[in-house]
């Protein structure tokens, strides 16, 4: 069965160093979203994508957050420099395309930041 | 911004017992979605129902959907231990600057 891959599955940095996170999602799905989930919250989208191109990154930090899906397949979610409240699940999921389309999730990325 | 508010946060129920939750929103939408997620793990998707449609059934889970009160039930029959996770609803907006946005969640669990 297709699954949403994500790496690496747990990651601890200090404060002020860069951290990346890689997604690769079912093949053949246009629409990949990146969120950030807080512990006891519900997930926050951060950035979409359809195909190459962003559709949404209203709630990204772009002063220190970046995205990209250069070739439309996998991506990348990259944090520099890292902050104490950036400790969160960071989620990975896809959809055959935008719109009233079920959303598979890879099992996420438990980041620490010390 | 959370557009989803779950109700009730967190839920204890006896094997065997039925498991309602609900979820409010603020605007207009598309669809609305269920999700489970069980501790420590990604998202598994439940349920779709679309803004035109009442009600929707997928083996013991029934959803249904009030969009004149910005509404919508999930109802778990029969509990399971296995039904132990948290459940979010997620709703698409209409307006062309409206994203996918999940709610806060409901803690389910199921007594022995």
């Amino acid at each position: 069965e297709a699954e949403v891959a994500q790496s690496p599955r747990y990651k601890i940095t200090e404060k002020s160093q860069a951290v990346a996170f890689w997604c690769d999602p079912i093949s053949g799905h246009a629409t990949l979203y990146w969120y950030r989930q807080i512990l006891g919250q519900g997930p926050e989208l951060l950035v979409q994508f359809q195909d190459e191109s962003v559709v949404d990154d209203s709630q990204l930090p772009k002063d220190r957050f970046s995205a990209e899906r250069l070739k439309g397949v996998d991506s990348t979610l990259k944090i520099q420099p890292a902050e104490l409240g950036d400790s969160a699940m960071y989620l990975c999921a896809s959809s055959l395309r935008q719109g009233a389309y079920e959303q598979f999730f890879g099992p996420g990325t438990r980041l620490t930041v010390l | 911004s959370q557009q989803g508010e779950e109700d009730p946060q967190a839920l204890s129920i006896q094997e065997g017992e039925n498991a309602t939750m609900n979820c409010s929103y603020k605007t207009s939408i598309n669809n609305l979605q269920w999700y489970r997620q069980n501790s420590g793990r990604g998202l598994v998707h439940l349920i779709l129902i679309r803004s035109n449609e009442r009600e929707k059934h997928s083996g013991r889970l029934r959803v249904t959907l009030d969009t004149s009160k910005k509404s919508s039930s999930l109802l778990i029959t029969a509990s399971r231990a296995a039904d132990t996770a948290s459940y979010f609803c997620a709703t698409d907006g209409r307006s062309s600057a409206s994203k996918i946005i999940f709610g806060s969640g409901t803690r389910l669990s199921i007594r022995p």
